[in-house]
């Protein structure tokens, strides 16, 4: 049962131009929603959140995105930097809970 | 801070062999989460526990598979036996109690000959 999904495996992205990395979600309970980095051999790194009564929520050169409606978010990073170049995770959880609900993950290179 | 420790970073057994795994949270978080990861699948939840119950197993396949978190600290997830499809990077992760953002360490990969 996927409940968050990340419909785009990779991403390949132009040093300083625009990453945006999108996730759907389908379980209406989910209150909060953050996105994870992970480099090759480390565990995730938590990135940014943002609370579903906010619809965008901005960090430096990362900011999130979110549609409740259409149960979408989405992370854009700008400008691009060779050091983004990981997986990112999107994960939902519900605050009765606090379970982590991840997604498969979309792997972003930033080329040169 | 001292981040979550986890050991051994790596292990190579055999099918039907056992094996387990150690986590140490952060100082002071109450809930401990158990992932496993799946080359190219994101973190699936195994079991999350709050100080020392279980709040949360619903997807750890309980006739192999077994955790236990002593005295709300650390927590020990032991598999018996192996099969080859648990060859994957087994996460642990702690949060404070109410706070949605959770810590990660950085895993045990596990492979399953």
């Amino acid at each position: 049962d996927q409940q968050v999904k990340q419909n785009s495996p990779s991403l390949s992205v132009q040093e300083g131009r625009i990453s945006i990395l999108n996730c759907d979600y389908t379980n209406s309970m989910f209150d909060y929603f953050l996105w994870y980095k992970k480099y090759p051999a480390e565990g995730p790194t938590f990135l940014i959140s943002i609370s579903s009564i906010k619809d965008k929520n901005e960090d430096g050169r990362f900011t999130v995105f979110l549609n409740k409606s259409a149960k979408h978010l989405s992370l854009h990073i700008v400008p691009s930097q060779p050091g983004d170049s990981a997986v990112y995770f999107c994960a939902a959880i519900w605050s009765n809970d606090y379970k982590l609900s991840f997604g498969a993950g979309t792997t972003v290179t930033v080329r040169a | 801070e001292a981040g979550v420790a986890q050991s051994p970073r790596y292990k190579i057994i055999e099918k039907r062999q056992s094996v387990a795994f150690w986590c140490n949270p952060i100082s002071g978080h109450a809930t401990l989460y158990w992932y496993q990861q799946i080359l190219g699948q994101g973190p699936k939840l195994l079991i999350q526990f709050q100080n020392n119950g279980v709040v949360d197993d619903s997807q750890l396949p309980k006739d192999r598979f077994s955790a236990e978190r002593l005295k709300g600290v650390d927590s020990t997830l032991k598999i018996q036996p192996a099969k080859l499809e648990d060859s994957a990077v087994y996460l642990c992760a702690s949060s404070s109690q109410g706070m949605t953002e959770a810590f990660f360490g950085q895993g045990t990969r596990l492979t399953v000959v």
